[in-house]
């Protein structure tokens, strides 16, 4: 019964650098996205997906990309890290169908330095 | 732009007391009011949920009032516990709009401190 998982839980990057998030979900949820949380603003969305092979921008989309190559994967990526991108990511999932759509289900976290 | 404001950012409550949040929203086509509860090192779990078709929704110790012409909701824990010590965020999306009830747009977060 894993849920969300994300990997890698920790990382420290160089600025320049560049990384990818992996999420996995084993609930056959349609929805798919990625949040980042920061103190004293909450989550805020970056991107999201509503079906394999299809994404889009969430609310601070700038420096990150995304692919959903398969139903139960959600990747994140920093194609040149910056230290504002310094972070906790979540990934989350939701169904798009049924009584229980609304809700979302979050992964545990990635903690992301950029120094 | 913060369309989703909370407060207070920190509260302090005695075991058995009431702990009171409070969410305003600007967005009139938000239809969908979730809080999330999150322990240290975890992600966000969903606690209680309400749509504007509905004053009060309660569920156990917890009671989500929602006001529809003032654009305000709050959550309520009643009978605090030390376990219910955490950071609860309110949040709002637009659950009637197909794709869009997933993109939630959250509040700063509270955190709660119940002492024994």
């Amino acid at each position: 019964n894993a849920g969300v998982t994300q990997t890698p839980k920790f990382r420290v990057l160089k600025t320049g650098q560049s990384m990818t998030l992996l999420c996995a979900q084993d609930m056959n949820h349609e929805y798919m996205y990625w949040y980042r949380q920061d103190p004293g603003m909450g989550l805020r969305l970056i991107h999201y997906s509503v079906g394999e092979g299809t994404t889009a921008k969430g609310e601070v989309p700038d420096g990150y990309n995304v692919s959903r190559l398969k139903k139960q994967n959600f990747l994140l990526g920093l194609e040149s890290a910056a230290p504002s991108q310094t972070s906790v990511y979540f990934c989350a999932s939701s169904y798009s169908i049924g009584h229980d759509r609304g809700s979302i289900y979050f992964g545990e976290g990635s903690w992301l330095t950029v120094v | 732009q913060q369309q989703v404001k909370q407060s207070p950012q920190s509260l302090i409550v005695q075991k058995g007391g009431i702990s009171i949040i409070n969410c305003a929203y600007e967005n009139t086509a938000f239809d969908y009011f979730p809080w999330y509860q999150q322990f240290p090192g975890k992600g966000p779990a969903l606690l209680i949920a309400i749509r504007p078709d509905v004053s009060e929704k309660k569920e156990g110790r917890f009671t989500i009032s929602f006001n529809k012409s003032a654009k305000q909701f709050s959550l309520h824990i009643m009978d605090s516990q030390p376990g219910d010590s955490a950071t609860y965020f309110c949040a709002a999306s637009i659950y009637a709009g197909g794709t869009s009830y997933g993109k939630l747009t959250f509040g700063q977060g509270t955190i709660l401190t119940v002492h024994p």
